[in-house]
Parts: C-alpha cells; sequence; structure tokens
C-alpha cells in the first residue's frame, strides 16, 4: 500500500540551527501539506502546496518557515534559525484531490527537538 | 471561517463501554468530514469519513453519521477495546480549498 514517508524520525538541534525536514509524498499525488503537532496540543496547519507553489499558508507559517519540491518525489520543510517554541511532531501529508471526498494521508511524523 | 469544535477529553471507559465523542462543524458549503486517529507515538491514520449529508462512515466497529441539520459528525462505537485507546480527531474538508481543519483531539483510554 502506497503510503507517505518522512525522516528524520527524530532530530535534535541546537537553537539558532538551521533543520531540514523530508517527505517523500504518494506517487501519483498533486496536494501536499505540512501540519504539526506542539507535545499535548492540537494538530495544526502550516501549509499546503500545489503545482509547485504554496496555495495556503498559516500565520505560524513565517519567513522562518520554506518549503520546496526540489525534484519528483521529494518535499521539504525548511527551518531557519530553530527556536525552542518550535520543539514539536511535524506531519506530512498528501492528496489526491483538490477539494470534495479526498483524505489526508499523513506521513510518521519527525519529532523536532530543540534545546 | 471554517472550524470543527470537539468534545474535550480525556476520556476514560471500561473495556466494552459505549463510546461517543462529539464533534461540531462550521463551514460554508458542504465540506466532507473525517475522523482521525493518532495511536500512541503513531501518525495519524483516516479511520473514517463522509462526503455528504445523511453519509455515515463507518471503519473497525465505529460509526459517524454526517448530520447537516445539526451540523455534527459524533463518532461512535458499541462495544470499545483496550487496543481502542488512541486520540481520536475531527477534521473537515471545505469543498473550495485544500486545507483541512481538525479539532483539538479527544484522547480515549479503555481500561480493561
Amino acid at each position: 500500500e502506497p503510503e507517505v514517508t518522512q525522516t528524520p524520525s527524530h532530530q535534535v538541534t541546537q537553537m539558532g540551527q538551521e533543520v531540514i525536514l523530508r517527505c517523500v509524498p504518494i506517487s501519483n499525488h498533486l496536494y501536499f501539506y505540512w501540519y504539526r503537532q506542539i507535545l499535548g496540543q492540537k494538530v495544526e496547519f502550516l501549509v499546503s502546496f500545489y503545482n509547485n507553489e504554496i496555495s495556503e499558508k498559516s500565520e505560524i507559517f513565517d519567513d522562518q518557515f520554506s518549503v520546496e519540491r526540489p525534484d519528483g518525489s521529494n518535499f521539504t520543510l525548511k527551518i531557519r534559525s530553530t527556536k525552542l517554541e518550535d520543539s514539536a511532531m511535524y506531519f506530512c501529508a498528501s492528496s489526491d484531490h483538490r477539494a470534495g471526498g479526498g483524505e489526508l494521508f499523513f506521513g510518521e511524523g519527525s519529532r523536532l527537538t530543540v534545546l | 471561517g471554517d472550524s470543527v469544535t470537539q468534545m474535550e477529553g480525556p476520556v476514560t471507559l471500561s473495556e466494552e463501554a459505549f463510546l461517543t465523542i462529539n464533534c461540531t462543524y462550521t463551514a460554508t458549503g458542504y465540506p466532507s468530514l473525517f475522523w482521525y486517529v493518532q495511536y500512541p507515538g503513531e501518525g495519524l491514520q483516516l479511520l473514517l469519513k463522509a462526503t455528504k449529508a445523511d453519509d455515515k462512515g463507518s471503519n473497525k466497529g465505529f460509526e459517524a453519521t454526517y448530520r447537516k441539520e445539526t451540523t455534527s459528525f459524533h463518532l461512535e462505537k458499541g462495544s470499545v477495546q483496550v487496543s481502542d485507546s488512541a486520540v481520536y480527531f475531527c477534521a473537515l474538508r471545505a469543498n473550495t480549498g485544500n486545507q483541512f481543519y481538525f479539532g483539538t483531539g479527544t484522547s480515549l483510554t479503555v481500561i480493561p
């Protein structure tokens, strides 16, 4: 069964460092997302991506964050100058529908710990 | 804007008890509705979905009916098991745009 894969599963970094989280969405999907979940809190939307550009982003997704699809398979989230409050589980997701009944398929998540 | 309001947790039930987790939504038009489940240490998995009013989604003994008149999509299970212990998220996807909106999640613990 096709699945979304994420790497790394866990990354520890020092405050101020840059982090890149990687995702391989399901191959025939066209819509890609990043969500994050701070420990014990709700799942928060960060950004959606379609046709090689950002389609929607939340207020969380400020200039510290960027996304890229560098090739035909990977979808990356870059966090510049990490802060303690960036510590969270980051989930990548993909979907094959623009709207309507298409569901999100999530990866297992990348846990980011900022020290 | 679109949003989902979900019953606060945590919920603790004995095995074989009846489960209801309430979910109501606010949206323009006719969104699709979903329940996702997150088992300890894992990502979110789709549990069930409904794409139009009066549809019933069902999976693994769980059910939820899309009620447009009450803007609700409550999750139910007649007899929970210890293995159902997880966090359950209600979500909607608008029929325009491609963002999903999640509720805050309800933690369920089932004790033997």
